[in-house]
């Protein structure tokens, strides 16, 4: 069946280090890919998605790829802040939605 | 952006009652709405479908006789944790499907439902 393995945090950065995060997948077909993220207390937001190979999902300077020659979708930030420490998922929708088991994030002034 | 609320937000009760949990969405019309429960450092595990004007779709080993699902409109889905007990604590989250403008489909999460169950 289609799932998703993503990277098992923690990740611990200090303020303006470079961010990745790996996320592969398994599915049939041409499924959408979306990171979702968490901050603490608060619920999942979508943070970035595509819906077909090569494309790029951007959002507040994250960006993921739609690789389907390597079947990923790594997040990305060049230079992360303390106010992006949150948990991130990746998912993807095939008929229904799958969710990675989520890293955990936190930025360090 | 498209806006899902949950009510309540935190709930504690007592072993053996029952407990319901609102899903709305607030700006757009859901065809369907899922159900997820999410553990401690764990991700979102899917319990079931709802779909408007039918019977929810449950997940392996989601008991549908306790987590009573009901979609009775296109903009609210509710869920009944029915006698509830201590393991039944967990932090429950819905989200609405809609569609993506450029194709595809996506969620939109409620800000999630904390139980506690004495």
């Amino acid at each position: 069946g289609n799932s998703v393995t993503q990277m098992e945090g923690p990740v611990t950065l200090s303020e303006e280090a470079f961010l990745t995060i790996n996320c592969t997948y398994t599915a049939t077909g041409y499924p959408s890919l979306f990171w979702y993220v968490q901050y603490p207390g608060e619920g999942l937001q979508l943070l970035l998605k595509a819906t077909k190979a090569d494309d790029k999902g951007s959002n507040k300077g994250f960006e993921a790829t739609y690789r389907k020659e390597t079947t990923s979708f790594h997040l990305e930030k060049g230079s992360v802040q303390v106010s992006d420490s949150a948990v991130y998922f990746c998912a993807l929708s095939k008929n229904d939605m799958r969710f990675g088991a989520g890293t955990r994030l936190t930025v360090k002034p | 952006g498209a806006v899902v609320s949950q009510h309540p937000s935190r709930v504690i009760c007592k072993s053996g009652t029952s407990v319901k949990i609102e899903c709305r969405s607030l700006d757009f019309q859901a065809t369907t709405m899922f159900w997820y429960r999410q553990f401690p450092k764990k991700s979102l595990m899917l319990m079931a479908t709802s779909n408007e004007g039918s019977k929810a779709t449950y997940e392996q080993g989601v008991e549908k006789d306790k987590f009573l699902i009901n979609h009775a409109s296109l903009t609210l889905s509710t869920l009944t944790v029915t006698s509830a007990h201590p393991e039944d604590s967990s932090f429950y989250i819905c989200s609405a499907g809609a569609a993506l403008a450029g194709g595809g489909e996506t969620q939109y999460f409620g800000p999630g439902t904390r139980l506690l169950v004495l």
